[in-house]
């Protein structure tokens, strides 16, 4: 079974300083990982994703992640962050090409400070 | 615009009394998914649909029934709704193919059974 593990509840920062979510998996195949952010009241927004390729990956809002294979982590990283970016922030996992199931972490939220 | 809605944003309702929301997706997507977010817990699959008349079990099915008569809705039912079945509801649909495409959330129906 797949599983996603977002070790801390909470996050709290100092507008430009860098955030850094965690998040660690654990899946039977190759990963397809992807993170979302959820604002107050509303749904939750994609942000970025790894499939294959380069472990850096760039998304929205000035958002990045890096895949590392052997730690199975997919750490989300902002390197100034901003007092909108103050949110609830999602990892997701699935499986491998075959895998329909999309498994989330508990989430992380974020509070940036002025 | 491309969307996904839901309808009722809220609902309160009795122990019993089915209830139906309705989830609708004007992009096309082949693939829809149910999702209920808890505190602490995340968000969790229910059912998923691959495309019309292929529904598949997610994470937490027991209590709700789906069905996907056309490629755009899909609505969830809840036949004797109660009270452990508070909770915010997420439907999300993304194109198919490999899967490896983001989902797009709705913005969430808050159920409340008493």
């Amino acid at each position: 079974a797949q599983s996603v593990a977002q070790p801390e509840d909470q996050v709290n920062v100092a507008e430009g300083n860098p955030l850094t979510v965690k998040c660690t998996y654990s899946v039977s195949g190759n990963p397809y990982l992807f993170w979302y952010v959820q604002y107050p009241n509303r749904g939750l927004q994609f942000l970025l994703k790894y499939i294959t390729g380069d472990n850096l990956v760039k998304g929205s809002y000035g958002f990045e992640a890096e895949f590392n294979k052997s730690q199975t982590s997919f750490h989300l990283k902002k390197p100034s962050a901003l007092v909108s970016d103050s949110a609830l922030y999602f990892c997701a996992v699935r499986g491998g090409s075959n895998d329909y199931k999309l498994s989330f972490g508990a989430g992380t939220t974020v509070t940036v400070r002025a | 615009e491309a969307q996904v809605t839901q309808n009722p944003r809220y609902l309160i309702t009795v122990t019993g009394k089915k209830l139906t929301v309705t989830c609708s997706q004007n992009m096309n997507h082949e693939y829809m998914s149910w999702y209920r977010q808890d505190p602490g817990l995340g968000l969790r699959q229910i059912y998923y649909s691959m495309n019309v008349e292929v529904t598949d079990k997610g994470d937490v099915p027991e209590g709700y029934k789906v069905s996907r008569k056309e490629k755009r809705n899909f609505p969830l039912i809840l036949e004797s709704p109660s009270p452990n079945q508070t909770s915010l509801y997420f439907c999300a649909s993304s194109f198919q193919p490999g899967l490896n495409y983001e989902q797009y959330f709705g913005p969430g129906t808050r159920l409340t059974v008493t």
